[in-house]
């Protein structure tokens, strides 16, 4: 079956870590770039990051440049987000996605929620 | 960086009515424009992409058009399941993407 599995949200304090993992099964995941996207409550979508099939290149939004780091195990098919330098702002439902050719997202798993607060 | 701006903001019919929903970029994306359909609890779903191409599983009822900076998204007449949130996204300046705020589609 293709899909993606999130984990790892949580209740967070502002300026701590976490990290994200997301699970993937029934697709070639190594040849394939994938994306997390967020979703504050209440709120739209938010592109976080992507990282190449090959996991050679890397890209954030603007506002988790610096804080967050995105990598995966192809040998695992799994897909990480390093949240680091928390923010109440950074609350939301975090999403893992598969690229589509390099141009959208066709594969989405059902999120993983995380919340900063004190 | 590219903005997408979704109108209008809330569509407000009654099932079996056309819905027209709009995408503005405030640049050329050229055709890298996808759609998605979310609805409550759930993750997104891809609608369209390369502005009119149906993604695998859709209904016909969904279509997609334009190019450039306009693209419009249409259902051809609502079913009780597409009461939803759909939202616009670009890929002109990958790897980076961004999407628009989203129209809400409810029940009149």
């Amino acid at each position: 079956q293709v899909q993606l599995a999130e984990s790892g949200g949580g209740v967070v304090q502002p300026g701590r870590s976490r990290r994200l993992s997301c699970t993937s099964s029934g697709f070639l995941f190594s040849t394939y770039g994938m994306h997390w996207v967020r979703q504050a409550p209440g709120k739209g979508l938010e592109w976080v990051a992507v990282i190449s099939h090959d996991g050679k290149n890397k890209n954030y939004g603007d506002s988790v440049k610096g804080r967050f780091t995105i990598s995966r195990d192809n040998s695992k098919n799994m897909v990480f987000l390093q949240m680091g330098s928390l923010k109440t702002e950074d609350t939301g439902m975090y999403y893992c996605a598969k690229e589509r050719g390099s141009s959208d997202l066709d594969l989405w798993g059902q999120g993983t929620l995380v919340i900063v607060s004190s | 960086e590219i903005v997408l701006t979704q109108s209008p903001a809330t569509l407000s019919l009654s099932p079996g009515e056309r819905a027209t929903l709009s995408c503005r970029a405030s640049q050329s994306v050229s055709t890298y424009l996808a759609w998605y359909q979310q609805k409550p609890g759930q993750a997104p779903r891809l609608l369209i992409y390369g502005a009119s191409n149906r993604a695998t599983g859709i209904p016909a009822r969904f279509s997609g058009s334009g190019s450039g900076t306009d693209f419009i998204l249409t259902i051809s007449g609502l079913e009780p399941e597409d009461f939803a949130v759909y939202y616009c996204q670009q890929r002109s300046s990958w790897p980076s993407l961004t999407f628009g705020g989203g129209t809400k589609v409810e029940i009149k």
